[in-house]
This record gives structure tokens, C-alpha cells and sequence, in this order.
């Protein structure tokens, strides 16, 4: 199985603060990745798929970059509606895995 | 509006098979593959597999010797069965769509999963 880590596990930033997210895969998936982002009792929403793509509907101060082994999930000015742990999911291979996720937190 | 609903009990016994029904609404299962997908704080987030209209079927390893997933067209639902469950079992379990894309040649799906359910908790107990 591809393993995916993420980077960093717990953040703490403040509204409008530019925050980066780091995935890892154990090896090269080109651009097969997706994020997701997960409020607490709630499933996880699609943000970004193919690395880089946007959704619809989600808003353009998040981006994703990447390719191989190495993805950035990049949010501009932090909005209060961002607070939430976020997941990277790699669809290069089967079986499909996510990454341990990252909770963004109000500092 | 896609609407995914996952049912089932909330509880299963060990060595008992877990069955779940994810109805979906407003959207037709023949036209998509569909995945079961679990959560737990141990595990996090871990795909079951996917079955697509015509029964063809990819199950993680893992938990293949387990695992079975059906469709019925007829009333739009997909079903999930997992035998001789232990409490390593218990979990979140979601269903949830895969995104398609369309060219001018044809359409295609990849394994991101852009509509979900909300997720059923079962826990495994005696």
C-alpha cells in the first residue's frame, strides 16, 4: 500500500494567516492526489482533486501544488469557516489511502 | 440534490456480519462507482472498496476475505456485508460517490469521492 504523512499533524493559526499543509507518499503518484477537508461531525468535503484542481464551490484562497511524492495544500487569509482537519487521499493505486490529517485550529 | 444515506445497526456482535445500506437519491447508481469507506481514531480514514452498476467489485486486501458489496439498481441502494467482525470493526462507516469526468469522447471515473454520506457509526460488541 502507498503510505501518505502529513505535515504538520496539529496547526494553530490565526484568521486571515496563510497556512501550508504538506503531503508525502511513499512513492511516486504523479498527480493522483485529492484533499478533503472534515468538520467534526460531518463527512469530509472535496477540495482539491488531480493535485492541483478546484472543486466547485471552493473557494479560490485554497490551492493545491504538487507531483511525485511531495503536495502542498495552501490556504490564503484564513477564514473562520476553515478551522478543520484536513486529508490528503492518493488515487494512484488500489487500495486507495489518506493521509493521517491535519487539524487546523483558531490560536 | 445527491443524496447519500448509509443505515444499518448500530451495534453488531463479534464474529457476527456487519450489514449496511447506503440509498441514494437524486442520482442514479448505474451511472457511477461507489465506495465504502470507514473512520476510526485508530485506522483514520480507510477505503473498504468499490462496486460499479454491473457487480464488478475492487476490495482493499485486507479485509477481502470479508467483504461484500452489491447493488440493486431497482431501489438505488448499495449494500455492504463484513463477516466475523471484532472490535477492530468499529468505526464510521460511509458510502460515498466517485467523481466522473467527461471529455468529448467519453466519460471517466477516478477514485476521488466527491459526495459522501453522513456516515453511520456501528460498533462491535458483545
Amino acid at each position: 500500500d502507498i503510505q501518505l504523512t502529513q505535515s504538520p499533524s496539529f496547526l494553530s493559526a490565526s484568521l486571515g494567516d496563510r497556512v501550508t499543509i504538506t503531503c508525502r507518499a511513499s512513492e511516486d503518484i504523479k498527480n493522483y492526489l485529492a484533499w478533503y477537508q472534515q468538520k467534526p461531525g460531518k463527512a469530509p468535503k472535496l477540495l482539491i482533486y488531480d493535485a492541483s484542481t478546484l472543486q466547485g464551490g471552493v473557494p479560490s484562497r485554497l490551492s493545491g501544488s504538487g507531483s511525485g511524492t511531495e503536495f502542498t495544500l495552501t490556504i490564503t487569509s484564513l477564514q473562520p469557516e476553515d478551522f478543520a482537519t484536513y486529508y490528503c487521499q492518493q488515487l494512484y493505486s488500489y487500495p486507495v489511502t489518506f493521509g493521517p490529517g491535519t487539524k487546523v485550529d483558531i490560536k | 440534490q445527491v443524496r447519500l444515506q448509509e443505515s444499518g445497526p448500530g451495534r453488531v456482535k463479534p464474529s457476527e456480519t456487519l450489514s449496511l445500506t447506503c440509498t441514494v437519491s437524486g442520482y442514479s447508481i448505474s451511472d457511477n462507482y461507489w465506495s465504502w469507506i470507514r473512520q476510526s481514531p485508530g485506522r483514520g480514514l480507510e477505503w473498504i472498496g468499490y462496486i460499479y452498476k454491473n457487480g464488478s467489485t475492487n476490495y482493499r486486501p485486507s479485509l477481502k476475505s470479508r467483504v461484500t458489496m452489491s447493488v440493486d439498481t431497482a431501489t438505488n441502494q448499495i449494500s455492504l456485508r463484513l463477516t466475523s467482525v471484532t472490535a477492530a470493526d468499529t468505526a464510521l462507516y460511509y458510502c460515498a460517490r466517485a467523481r466522473v469526468y467527461c471529455d468529448t469522447a467519453s466519460c471517466y471515473s477516478d477514485d476521488a469521492f466527491d459526495i459522501w454520506g453522513q456516515g453511520t457509526l456501528v460498533t462491535v460488541s458483545s
